[in-house]
């Protein structure tokens, strides 16, 4: 099964600072139809989670732009620029490019 | 508008099986796949198994013996089920569809005796 390695698992911001939060694979990700099946999706205290990003970097409607997504292959990046308050909570990277599907360990986002 | 509505027993016994049902509305089974995804207490996420549209499953690779997913499109509702329950199977349990756009609430699911 593929194996996705989040880091940091704790992230400590301030209002307004930007982030980073990455996810490795254990294989490459890239399927034979030459897309990418790797999600991003944000968990809030007491919610089922959020879809912010699909295909690596494609936006999910509704989400603000301060999201984005990079990366191919085996190492992918989540983005925030300009963290706010509506932002803490949990994230997770999920690949769909294998079966079975996997989930990284999550990246807790707080407030410093 | 979608729906997604998870159901079942919320305390099942140790070694006995656990039936959920995912309700779903305002898109067609035969045309999305609908996984479950589960959460135990203050952990993270894991993908539990899907139904394709086809009709056709896929199951987490340590589930795998115990678990079995699905479906009645007349009814628009999907089933999980899961025999030989432990301790470690107590979790939030989620169906979600659309590539985890959309997502149930979650249905609690504590295994005690």
């Amino acid at each position: 099964d593929v194996v996705l390695t989040q880091t940091p698992p704790t992230l400590s911001a301030t209002i307004g600072q930007s982030v980073s939060i990455s996810c490795r694979s254990s294989q490459s990700l890239l399927h034979s139809n030459g897309n990418t099946y790797l999600n991003w999706l944000l968990q809030r205290p007491g919610q089922p989670p959020q879809l912010l990003i699909y295909l690596v970097s494609r936006l999910e409607s509704g989400v603000p732009n301060r999201f984005s997504g990079s990366g191919s292959g085996t190492d992918f990046t989540l983005k925030i620029s300009g963290v706010e308050a509506e932002d803490l909570g949990v994230y997770y990277c999920v690949q769909s490019t294998h079966a079975p599907r996997t989930f990284g360990g999550g990246t807790k986002l707080e407030l410093k | 508008q979608v729906q997604l509505k998870e159901s079942g027993p919320g305390l099942v016994q140790p070694s006995q099986t656990l039936s959920l049902t995912c309700t779903v509305s305002g898109f067609s089974l035969t045309s999305n796949s609908v996984h479950w995804v589960r959460q135990p207490p203050g952990k993270g996420l894991e993908w539990v198994g899907a139904i394709w549209s086809g009709g056709s499953t896929d199951y987490n690779s340590a589930l795998k013996s115990r678990l079995s997913i699905s479906r009645d499109t007349s009814k628009s509702q999907v089933f999980l089920k899961m025999n030989s329950l432990q301790t470690e199977d107590t979790a939030i349990y989620f169906c979600t569809a659309r590539s985890y756009l959309w997502w149930g609430q979650g249905v609690m699911v504590t295994v005690s005796s």
